[in-house]
């Protein structure tokens, strides 16, 4: 079974600029889950979606939002981008029957300049 | 603001012995509890979930959660050196989803 997937691996813009982030969560897992992790900040969780409704949110500002489509698929967007917004983005999904196992993707990694 | 605490380290430990990992969190009504292990430039990956005080063994893992105390633990038997990562206690959020709050992580390095 394929993992989850995150796409763009990388991605540079500039302050000011919108980015959108995607997701493909392993097959037959409704739940995705988003964190951003920075050095200073750790690992913090930014929202989770299930059945393309937004379960839970973070303490994050408007300018972060997401949206899950009816194949479980994900993305995230952040828009007018700051520099504190360079990060590792991780999407996380779960099978959400039963335990709370979550498997991380690879990550984006964006860098603001 | 809940919190979960770790000691970043480093903390350094001889191949073979036992590592000791601790973990404080401030929301007493947190149900579940996780411990990752991510190497560097790689994601975090699921070593062991608690959910009951008292121990729970898998392998050379074992965890310990006490809830009166808010403290959950991991310990490394027989610690190797690929066990070298940083390792992230995580607590549930919410009782509803998947939301994990994360502590910063301790780092851990195993000495051949």
């Amino acid at each position: 079974k394929a993992g989850v997937t995150q796409t763009p691996r990388y991605l540079i813009k500039t302050r000011g600029q919108q980015v959108t982030l995607s997701c493909s969560p392993i097959s037959g897992h409704r739940s995705v889950s988003w964190y951003q992790q920075t050095p200073g900040q750790g690992l913090q969780f930014l929202f989770e979606y299930f059945s393309e409704t937004q379960r839970n949110k973070g303490n994050f500002p408007g300018r972060f939002s997401g949206r899950q489509f009816s194949n479980s698929r994900s993305e995230m967007n952040v828009s007018t981008l700051e520099l504190g917004d360079s990060a590792l983005y991780l999407c996380a999904s779960s099978p959400a029957q039963g335990g709370e196992t979550q498997y991380f993707g690879p990550g984006t990694r964006l860098l603001v300049l | 603001q809940k919190e979960v605490e770790q000691n970043s380290g480093p903390l350094s430990v001889p191949e073979g012995a036992i590592a000791s990992l601790n973990c404080t969190y401030s929301d007493r009504v947190s149900q579940s509890f996780f411990w990752y292990r991510q190497y560097s430039g790689k994601s975090p990956e699921l070593i062991m979930s608690i959910y009951s005080n008292g121990d729970k063994e898998d392998g050379r893992f074992t965890a310990q959660l006490n809830k009166a105390s808010q403290y959950v633990s991991l310990l490394i038997r027989d610690s190797q050196p690929s066990d070298s990562a940083t390792y992230l206690c995580a607590v549930s959020l919410s009782n509803s989803g998947y939301a994990l709050n994360f502590g910063k992580g301790t780092s851990l390095l195993v000495t051949p």
